[in-house]
């Protein structure tokens, strides 16, 4: 089955504790990207990938970061999380030849 | 730059009436249209989209689209709902030649018997 795969699907953490949130598709899709949602705030993107190796910021980047060694993963890294990021991450691929994003099923973080 | 504005927040309806969800989007370049649903506690699922072509776009479960290139619009539409079709909906757009989707901030859609 095509599938955007993330892990994992709810994380609780405290403040500082450095966590990686997985992502994986098996699409062979070249863009990858991280979303967070938000209450009253949609959907805004974090970091995006249009290739191996090739990534940039979005528009909330602040925080964390991103790595894409592999065309099939792009893990999500917070450093030093903060209760500021507590939300509901999205990670989604798509084929760059395509327009629809397929999206994995959220992982919901929360950092006391 | 994209944005995009979804004008309720809010849609309750009783079932079976029909139901318009507005979206209004504003670009520099052309763009392509999409709405995602989500039900609670999951994902976000692709309803349907707009590429190119025809301005009315079907898509999953009943809903329609039409773009209207002038009025910079992109409402859904369903002309029956049921009690299953509760949930938000997202409207997004893509700018031609940027792989970033850009969100509106949601309409919850509920149907009540």
């Amino acid at each position: 089955e095509a599938q955007v795969t993330q892990n994992p699907r709810y994380l609780i953490t405290v403040t500082g504790k450095k966590l990686t949130v997985t992502c994986s598709q098996n699409m062979n899709h070249e863009y990858m990207s991280w979303y967070r949602q938000d209450p009253g705030l949609g959907l805004r993107q974090i970091y995006y990938s249009m290739n191996v190796e090739v990534t940039d910021k979005g528009d909330v980047p602040e925080g964390y970061k991103v790595s894409r060694k592999e065309k099939r993963n792009f893990p999500l890294i917070l450093e030093s999380p903060s209760p500021n990021q507590t939300s509901l991450y999205f990670c989604a691929s798509c084929r760059s030849t395509d327009y629809g994003y397929t999206f994995g099923s959220g992982t919901r973080l929360t950092v006391v | 730059a994209q944005s995009v504005t979804q004008l309720d927040s809010q849609v309750p309806v009783f079932e079976e009436a029909p139901v318009e969800l507005r979206c209004n989007y504003s670009s520099s370049v052309s763009v392509y249209l999409f709405w995602y649903v989500q039900y609670p506690n999951q994902g976000l699922q692709l309803l349907l989209k707009y590429l190119s072509g025809s301005t009315l776009v079907k898509g999953i479960n009943g809903f329609e689209a039409e773009f209207n290139k002038s009025q910079t619009s992109f409402h859904l539409r369903k002309p029956s709902v049921h009690i299953s079709d509760t949930a938000e909906y997202f409207c997004a757009v893509r700018g031609s030649g940027s792989e970033k989707l850009v969100f509106g901030k949601g309409t919850k859609l509920t149907v009540n018997p």
